[in-house]
């Protein structure tokens, strides 16, 4: 099984629609990336959470780390064909924080958004 | 622009090939890293280097070598190469410490026929 997992698997929505995926750990996450990726390229950082009950955003995406620290959200208000691809989030989960760089991801949300 | 470029981008060899995929940043970041990517699997940790001389074993290592001679490149090698190592493989890079972005390159797409 996956350290991260990541729902849903895959997501289709209609263009002006909210939606949200999420990134669930049972261990605390030191460190959560957001990486947007698009077929055949490589991955586009979008936001990075460290704290307990964070929340950034970047125009229309919106990232939380809960307060426990054991899962993040990222939700994309007003969807448009744009947003579409893969969304991945990876984190430094080793106790501590102690990865210094070395990720772990989860398997990666395919968003398809319809004009 | 500080950049990190992978070559080739696309590749097609035989069973039993030795394969070196190239990594080239210009960010002079300590960190670096191999990933490789399945569908079903994100991506997996194959091999990672915090400097010069340092090479670390990652997730998913065996059949796999790096060499870090210089601060700019990290090459990944396939000693002999497998139909199972048939995947697209990104390299990344980071500034030294936990907080710091990794950058990726674009990818190489290794087929092993």
């Amino acid at each position: 099984s996956q350290e991260l997992e990541q729902s849903p698997q895959s997501l289709i929505v209609q263009e002006g629609k909210n939606l949200t995926i999420n990134c669930t750990s049972s261990k605390t996450l030191y460190g959560l990336y957001w990486y947007k990726q698009k077929y055949g390229e490589g991955l586009i950082f979008l936001m990075m959470l460290q704290k307990g009950g964070e929340e950034k955003s970047h125009e229309k995406i919106t990232a939380k780390l809960d307060e426990k620290k054991q899962q993040s959200s990222l939700h994309i208000t007003a969807s448009q064909p744009s947003h579409a691809g893969i969304y991945l989030c990876g984190a430094d989960i080793n106790a501590g924080g102690t990865s210094y760089g070395k990720l772990t991801f989860g398997q990666g949300t395919i968003l398809t958004v319809h004009p | 622009d500080a950049e990190i470029t992978q070559s080739p981008r696309h590749k097609i060899t035989e069973t039993g090939r030795q394969v070196t995929l190239a990594c080239h940043q210009t960010w002079n970041h300590n960190n670096m890293f191999w990933y490789r990517q399945d569908l079903g699997h994100g991506l997996r940790l194959i091999h990672y280097s915090y400097g010069v001389h340092d090479t670390n074993k990652g997730e998913v290592s065996d059949g796999y070598s790096v060499s870090r001679s210089n601060t700019e490149d990290l090459p990944l090698t396939l000693e002999s190469a497998a139909s199972s190592q048939t995947s697209v493989y990104f390299c990344a890079s980071s500034a030294w410490g936990t907080n710091d972005e990794q950058y990726f390159g674009p990818g190489t797409r290794l087929t092993v026929t």
